[in-house]
């Protein structure tokens, strides 16, 4: 089994729309986790870390569910550019320095 | 900013040719991180270094090895390039932490490898 798992989409939605993502992990006693966003034939960047009691960044909404073992992104009033693709990254508890990735959930974002 | 800059964007190699790829990074972190990235597979490690002379086996070491001389720089060298190496190589690096959040991983531009 995968330590990371996410739906590959493509989730393909009008401007304006809101879109949520979930991410499932293994190993329940991850620690860290965030959200990176990747555009095409580009390297991934940090979109947010996700804290427990869950976190806002604009348009953005990150959470955690322990008892369930996902995190999830909410992007609200989507934008043509938040057309990518997004990659959820968890840390292991035993290892801080080790990191797991998603494969990734494509969002195109359609005029 | 932190910057990760890996040397060449596009590099075309023969099978069999001994392949460098180098990775500098300027915000003194003390990992560093090399990962292939290929469609539907995501990211796998290759190898990963915390330390000057230090290296760990990543997942997917096979048919790689790393040098780190200087904590700045990080190099993932093929020995002898197969087309199954064909990819796109991320260099990546973070702060050593024992705090979760405090480790965020910055990423080079990349590059794109094609083994002929």
């Amino acid at each position: 089994r995968k330590e990371v798992e996410q739906d590959p989409g493509p989730f393909n939605v009008p401007e304006g729309a809101t879109v949520a993502f979930n991410c499932t992990y293994s190993n329940s006693a991850s620690q860290s986790f965030f959200w990176y966003r990747q555009d095409c034939r580009k390297e991934p960047k940090l979109l947010m870390s996700v804290y427990s009691s869950g976190n806002e960044d604009g348009r953005f909404t990150a959470q955690l569910n322990r008892a369930s073992q996902y995190i999830s992104l909410l992007i609200r009033d989507s934008k043509l550019s938040d057309s990518a693709t997004y990659l959820c990254v968890v840390n292991p508890v035993y290892n801080f320095n080790k990191f797991y990735f998603g494969s990734g959930t494509k969002l195109n974002v359609k005029p | 900013d932190v910057k990760v800059t890996q040397s060449s964007r596009y590099l075309v190699k023969r099978t069999g040719e001994k392949v460098f790829l180098e990775c500098v990074q300027d915000m003194d972190h003390e990992n560093m991180f090399w990962y292939r990235q290929d469609p539907g597979l995501g990211l796998r490690l290759i190898y990963f270094s915390y330390d000057v002379k230090m290296k760990e086996k990543g997942d997917i070491p096979e048919g790689y090895s790393v040098s780190r001389e200087k904590k700045e720089r990080f190099s993932l060298i093929l020995e002898s390039a197969s087309t199954n190496q064909t990819s796109m190589y991320l260099c990546a690096s973070s702060l050593w932490s024992t705090e979760g959040g405090k480790n965020i991983q910055y990423f080079g531009a990349g590059t794109r490898l094609s083994v002929l």
